[in-house]
């Protein structure tokens, strides 16, 4: 079962717009959350992110909101580029030692 | 650091013949996982082995599928009597932190079932 979901599959927003993510997991015990950038032909490249102890983290023009109550989580980019443009994934692991499971990926396009 | 090394980056099969693909994982990780990537399940663990022991390999398909590092300079996916259905990107990763479990990924293996 897909076990952190991101409700949409792609997402298109004008240069300067703020692109809002979003992503949901299932299972209480996940407390570490990252996310990934992937451009074409290459390999998905950590972006940011959160541990659950945390409702907010912020680097630069990426921001994760965090809800632990609702198990839910977004990304923000602020000022959004057409270098943004690219494959988003979610994540999400338990404890140390364990893997982690990605959700399907949100597409980016950001329109100049 | 050359990150980690993907070879080869793509590969054609004919149904029914053996697949093996290659990492090198950055030197000096103790992790390394293999993920597969389509565009409907996104991405899927398949197996993980930490200081060359096989750790959790529950994502791997029964029968056809292994994975072996015998070394901690490198690790094999090998599929046998490849089917159209295994045609994906091969993701490995490798992790030196614990505690976050940071993944580095490469740039993947294309592999192709005709």
């Amino acid at each position: 079962q897909q076990q952190v979901r991101q409700s949409s599959q792609s997402l298109t927003v004008w240069e300067g717009e703020t692109a809002i993510l979003n992503c949901s997991y299932e299972n209480s015990a996940f407390d570490y959350f990252p996310w990934y950038q992937q451009f074409p032909g290459e390999g998905p490249a950590l972006l940011i992110a959160i541990r659950s102890v945390s409702d907010k983290k912020e680097d630069g023009r990426f921001t994760i909101f965090f809800n632990k109550r609702e198990k839910n989580l977004s990304l923000h980019i602020k000022d959004s580029q057409p270098g943004d443009s690219a494959t988003y994934f979610c994540a999400a692991r338990g404890n140390s030692g364990t893997y982690q499971r990605f959700g399907t990926g949100t597409k980016l396009q950001v329109v100049p | 650091n050359a990150g980690v090394i993907q070879t080869p980056r793509h590969k054609v099969t004919g149904k029914g013949q053996e697949a093996t693909l290659w990492c090198e994982p950055i030197s000096g990780h103790s992790a390394v996982f293999w993920y597969r990537q389509t565009i409907v399940q996104g991405l899927e663990f398949l197996t993980y082995f930490r200081n060359q022991a096989p750790i959790d390999d529950s994502g791997m398909p029964k029968e056809r599928f292994s994975a072996q590092m015998p070394n901690q300079s490198h690790s094999t996916l090998k599929i046998q009597s490849t089917q159209p259905q295994d045609s994906a990107v091969y993701l490995c990763a490798s992790s030196s932190d614990r505690n976050t479990g940071q993944l580095y990924f490469g740039e993947g293996s294309k592999l192709t079932v005709l």
